[in-house]
């Protein structure tokens, strides 16, 4: 059965502090991929990466960096928390470059930064 | 930019039916997904549509329109746990990249 865990399901975090979140899938997918939710905007992606020490910017990276040293981990990092990071983190996997590839999700963080 | 819009709620009684629009304007286009989100937990795939017309799988439907840049989502026979976000996503590359709605928020009442 395919498989995302996420190192935390509630994060409590003052604000300024280095934040790690990590997520790891155990289906040999290239392409991993986090995001941010919050009510009324959805999903945004972060970061991507499509294999490993590869990795692209997403729509609203800033704040945000990433690290992906073996295939089954992709790490997001907050290099100092702030207020306005305090939300939902998702972490996706997904197979090959192929159409149709659905994206697997991870139960996801929910990060409070005071 | 980047435009993905869906309803925000929708209310329907058990045994109905419920369609969720979702249009879309983006800058690439390499398929529309629809994901179900219940409260709390992770998105689930439920369809994936990449061909205009009509995809049915069991009591979901999915249609695509490319040219209109229109999709919706089709659930018959509404169960209660049918209670849930529903998410339209658009892959806007072939990396699998997704944009997504702000999501669907359908209320099942007895």
């Amino acid at each position: 059965d395919v498989k995302v865990t996420q190192s935390s399901r509630y994060l409590v975090k003052r604000t300024g502090e280095k934040v790690f979140l990590e997520c790891v899938q155990d289906m040999d997918h290239e392409n991993m991929f986090w995001y941010r939710q919050d009510p009324g905007l959805g999903l945004r992606l972060i970061y991507f990466s499509y294999d490993v020490k590869m990795k692209e910017k997403g729509d609203i990276p800033e704040g945000y960096s990433v690290s992906r040293e073996k295939k089954e981990r992709f790490s997001l990092i907050l290099e100092s928390a702030s207020t306005n990071q305090t939300s939902m983190y998702l972490c996706a996997s997904r197979g090959a470059r192929l159409a149709g590839r659905e994206q697997y999700f991870g139960p996801g963080t929910r990060l409070t930064v005071t | 930019g980047q435009n993905i819009d869906q309803p925000t709620e929708m209310t329907a009684t058990e045994g109905a039916i419920v369609q969720i629009n979702c249009t879309y304007q983006t800058s690439g286009f390499n398929g529309l997904f629809w994901y179900q989100q219940h409260a709390g937990e992770a998105p689930t795939f439920l369809s994936y549509n990449v061909l205009d017309g009509l995809e049915e799988k069991g009591r979901f439907s999915s249609f695509l329109s490319r040219s209109k840049g229109y999709s919706y989502l089709l659930l018959k026979e509404l169960q209660m746990k049918d209670s849930a976000s529903y998410l339209c996503a658009v892959a806007t590359d072939s990396w699998g990249k997704l944009q997504f709605g702000a999501g669907t928020q359908v209320v099942v009442t007895p």
